[in-house]
């Protein structure tokens, strides 16, 4: 089947330290995406990438990085410079900008900070 | 940058009621207009879309308005049903080849 993974569905991080969450597609779509979801905000953009080896910040791209190497792969991490990174995070992707054709979401990782 | 005003927040209405859920948008980039839907715990998957050289696009018991001149956007649930549940949230384009920009989204509960 195709679409988009999301690992692992929940996360658990100690205050201080990086985590990473991955997002791997098998859609062969270009771009990317990572958005933040909380309560009453919607979902709000972090970064996207619409070519490997390329990618731009978001509305929101403090305390969080992104890498593109592969195609189907585009990882977010977060670092301890996130401040409040307590929340449900979804990865898209589409065969071209967003704005032409439809987003795959995959099902979302929920972060925790304990 | 553009911005999506989405109403209302929360809505609850009766099986079988036509719920209502409105966006504004301020940009003049007009070229595609989603709303996804998302049930808990789960990605939110699209669900309808229009471009706006029509004014309504219907599919099944959705249905887009679209309001060019007011930059206004709605979704109509005809004949709701409890399976309806869900957030839905709007998509309006953004400059340029940016991302879209969603609403801020409405959590729909209908009731038996």
């Amino acid at each position: 089947d195709g679409g988009i993974t999301q690992s692992p569905k929940y996360l658990f991080r100690k205050e201080g330290q990086n985590v990473t969450l991955s997002c791997e597609q098998n859609l062969n779509h270009d771009a990317m995406y990572w958005y933040r979801q909380d309560p009453g905000q919607g979902l709000r953009l972090i970064y996207y990438s619409q070519i490997v080896n390329d990618f731009q910040k978001g509305d929101i791209a403090e305390g969080y990085s992104v890498s593109r190497e592969k195609k189907e792969s585009f990882p977010l991490t977060v670092t301890s410079a996130q401040k409040n990174p307590t929340a449900f995070y979804l990865c898209a992707s589409s065969r071209q900008g967003m704005r032409k054709t439809e987003a795959f979401f995959g099902q979302g990782t929920r972060l925790t900070v304990v | 940058q553009q911005q999506v005003k989405q109403s209302p927040q929360s809505l609850i209405v009766q099986k079988g009621g036509i719920p209502i859920i409105n966006c504004a948008y301020e940009n003049t980039a007009f070229d595609y207009f989603p709303w996804y839907q998302q049930f808990p715990g789960k990605g939110p998957a699209l669900l309808i879309a229009i471009r706006p050289d029509v004014s309504e696009k219907k599919e099944g018991r959705f249905t887009i308005s679209f309001n060019k001149s007011a930059k206004q956007f709605s979704l109509h649930i005809m004949d709701s049903q409890p399976g309806d549940s869900a957030t839905y949230f709007c998509a309006a384009p953004n400059s340029g080849n940016t991302p879209l920009v969603f609403g801020k989204g409405t959590r729909l509960s209908v009731i038996a």
